[in-house]
């Protein structure tokens, strides 16, 4: 059973505006969130992370927002740029060095 | 160059065929995952080795060996390839520190298996 779930395997967004990714957990042993982002034909890379003692990270254009009573993790992308458009990954650790990865949402930024 | 290599990059085999894929990281991390992608099922664990005596099985290493030739070397064994393995797999090393559970991935190996 997936620990770690992206319910939204798509999202289309115009160029500027704003992306919302979402990702709910189950596994309260949780405390360190990562989100990855993958372009066609190469290996994920760590885009943004956050610690359960925060509730918010911010790197850049990327924010990440953590509802740890709702389980319920978002990373928002303002303003979307082409180069956004990839698949996004939520990860989850539970301090054992293992990350449990959700499924994935695949971006994809409009002109 | 890139700091975690994967061989081959693509790969047709068929069915009951053994077949290995290697990776190789020069980031000097000790920790060292297999992963692989099926679509909308993301990544899912394998193996991972926390150093070069640590085996460990993930939540999907049925059918799946591993060796750890040293601390840069992580390898995947098919013994006996099956349709059903068909996917993308990759390698990915961790190290120590603040950043623990940060993990970095090679460019994966697209496997068919006909």
């Amino acid at each position: 059973d997936q620990q770690v779930k992206q319910n939204s395997p798509s999202l289309s967004v115009q160029e500027g505006r704003i992306s919302i990714l979402n990702c709910d957990y189950t596994n309260s042993m949780f405390d360190y969130f990562l989100w990855y982002k993958k372009y066609p034909a190469e290996g994920p890379t760590f885009l943004i992370s956050i610690s359960s003692i925060k509730d918010k990270n911010e790197d850049g254009r990327f924010t990440v927002f953590l509802n740890k009573s709702a389980k319920h993790l978002s990373l928002h992308i303002v303003p979307s740029q082409p180069g956004d458009s990839a698949v996004y990954f939520c990860a989850a650790s539970a301090r054992d060095y293992k990350l449990s990865f959700g499924a994935g949402t695949t971006v994809t930024v409009r002109a | 160059d890139a700091d975690v290599t994967q061989t081959p990059r693509n790969r047709i085999t068929k069915t009951g065929k053994r077949i290995m894929l290697e990776c190789s990281q020069t980031k000097g991390h000790d920790r060292m995952y297999w992963y692989r992608q099926d679509p909308g099922l993301g990544l899912r664990l394998i193996y991972y080795s926390f150093d070069v005596k640590d085996i460990n099985k993930g939540e999907i290493s049925d059918g799946y060996s591993v060796s750890r030739q040293a601390q840069a070397k992580f390898s995947l064994s098919l013994e006996s390839a099956i349709p059903n393995q068909t996917a993308l797999y990759f390698c990915a090393t961790s190290g120590v520190g603040r950043d623990y559970n940060e993990q970095f991935f090679g460019p994966g190996t697209r496997l068919t298996v006909l």
